[in-house]
């Protein structure tokens, strides 16, 4: 099955400092998801894109979906503490009575004070 | 307001045997499906239900079966339990096909 390329695989960043990753496919999508995962826990949504193009915010966390549609990145700015954890990128196509998400490999978000 | 529960939380098996997996959801969402998450992986789909009584086959059905007899639960069974099988198993349900998925917190399985 279809995975997405999702990079880095892993960051260790200090308190403060930016960060980016981004998810890159060889099929595109009409939708673009960003999850978070902390331990013990499923994925929560931070942020979906529904349009080619469309960059949008949620608090310190940019995410834009690529204009070819087959790419997707997200930004954290000033990292917390409170953002480690998993971040999956995840792709979504409409296909008759059935939408499925494919996710990418997930970037493990390290912070240090 | 529970929203996705998963029962149990964890559970280890021995090869062959059989065990079923409840998810649960009180959002009366249409739409429910079951992942698995495996180590440098992302998740990856199992079975869906597009409704009470329909289930389909997601990317990685082989030795799952599932059902959907009421709206509000979603069964995945294992019938012979294999090592290969040994992961999280995550259950999602949204309300609309454009809707947030909404994710159960896991069920972590071990098949020795």
């Amino acid at each position: 099955g279809q995975q997405l390329n999702q990079s880095p695989q892993s960051m260790f960043i200090q308190e403060g400092e930016d960060v980016s990753m981004n998810c890159t496919s060889s099929s595109i999508f009409n939708t673009w998801l960003w999850y978070k995962q902390e331990p013990g826990e499923g994925p929560v949504l931070l942020i979906a894109l529904y349009k080619a193009g469309e960059l949008t915010s949620n608090g310190r966390l940019t995410a834009q979906f690529g204009i070819t549609r087959k790419d997707s990145f997200l930004n954290i700015s000033a990292s917390i503490p409170s953002d480690v954890g998993i971040y999956f990128c995840a792709g979504q196509l409409m296909t008759g009575t059935a939408s499925k998400l494919t996710f990418g490999t997930g970037t493990r978000l390290q912070v240090t004070l | 307001n529970a929203g996705v529960t998963q029962t149990p939380k964890f559970r280890v098996l021995k090869t062959g045997q059989s065990m079923t997996l409840l998810c649960a959801q009180d959002m009366n969402h249409e739409y429910m499906y079951w992942y698995r998450q495996d180590p440098g992986m992302g998740l990856r789909l199992i079975h869906y239900s597009v409704g009470e009584g329909t289930t389909a086959k997601g990317e990685v059905p082989d030795g799952y079966n599932v059902s959907r007899l009421k709206k509000q639960n979603f069964l995945l069974g294992l019938e012979s339990a294999a090592p290969s099988q040994t992961s999280v198993y995550f259950c999602a349900s949204r309300m609309t096909l454009q809707g947030e998925q909404y994710f159960g917190p896991g069920t972590r399985l071990t098949v020795t």
